[in-house]
């Protein structure tokens, strides 16, 4: 039971490159959910799913896009990196409404 | 618009003392209340967490505290030790959503 793993763990970007960062969770949840967390400004949620099937936008979606491609993966891409995407991203996990977030480890990205 | 937020950034207690982490909210949506905790180059952690309809919620070391008319919540370390030493994230969810509001963090440093 590994929980929430996301991959990569480090990536460098320069600027205009795209990619997709991977996530994946074995507990059977139903919501999932992308932040970026920055210095002095907290976790800021990208886009979540609130159930298989479904996506949302959050407090700060420009730039990026989802894919809830099964229960178990959410994945995030950014088509055209730049460097205000400079950051550490989260994915997390959570069974129902009231339950609580499941981090994975982070992507630290840098685009330059 | 900040709907939760932690306005102190850091904390300095001696090993021993209480450590008293506090929170405010303005969207009186919110009915459930999460702490994280966050090391370096990990993911957040959850710590503890209250309902509403709870004023105090208490978890061996941890206690949260809960003010629904001051729109107020606190955690309580005690004893605080220096492995409690961690960025502090409070968090909030309510209405028909999913999604959790978090604050900035509040950087906790235990001194042996």
């Amino acid at each position: 039971n590994a929980g929430v793993t996301q991959t990569p763990k480090f990536q460098v970007l320069k600027t205009g490159q795209s990619m997709t960062l991977q996530c994946a969770q074995d507990m059977n949840h139903n919501s999932m959910y992308w932040y970026r967390q920055d210095p002095g400004m907290g976790l800021r949620l990208i886009y979540y799913s609130a159930s298989e099937g479904t996506t949302d936008k959050g407090e700060v979606p420009n730039g990026y896009n989802v894919s809830r491609l099964n229960k178990r993966e959410f994945s995030l891409r950014l088509e055209s990196a730049a460097p205000s995407q400079t950051s550490v991203y989260f994915c997390a996990s959570r069974f129902g409404r009231g339950g609580e977030q499941y981090f994975g480890p982070g992507t630290r990205l840098t685009v330059t | 618009d900040q709907q939760v937020k932690q306005n102190s950034p850091s904390l300095s207690v001696q090993e021993g003392r209480i450590s008293i982490l506090n929170c405010d909210y303005t969207n009186s949506m919110f009915d459930y209340f999460l702490w994280y905790k966050k090391y370096p180059a990990e993911g957040p952690t959850f710590l503890i967490s209250i309902s509403s309809i709870k004023d105090k919620n208490e978890d061996g070391r941890f206690t949260v505290f809960l003010n629904k008319s001051a729109k107020h919540l606190s955690l309580h370390i005690v004893p605080s030790q220096p492995g409690d030493s961690a960025v502090y994230f409070c968090a909030a969810t309510g209405g028909a959503n999913s999604k959790l509001t978090f604050g900035k963090g509040i950087t906790l440093s235990v001194r042996p």
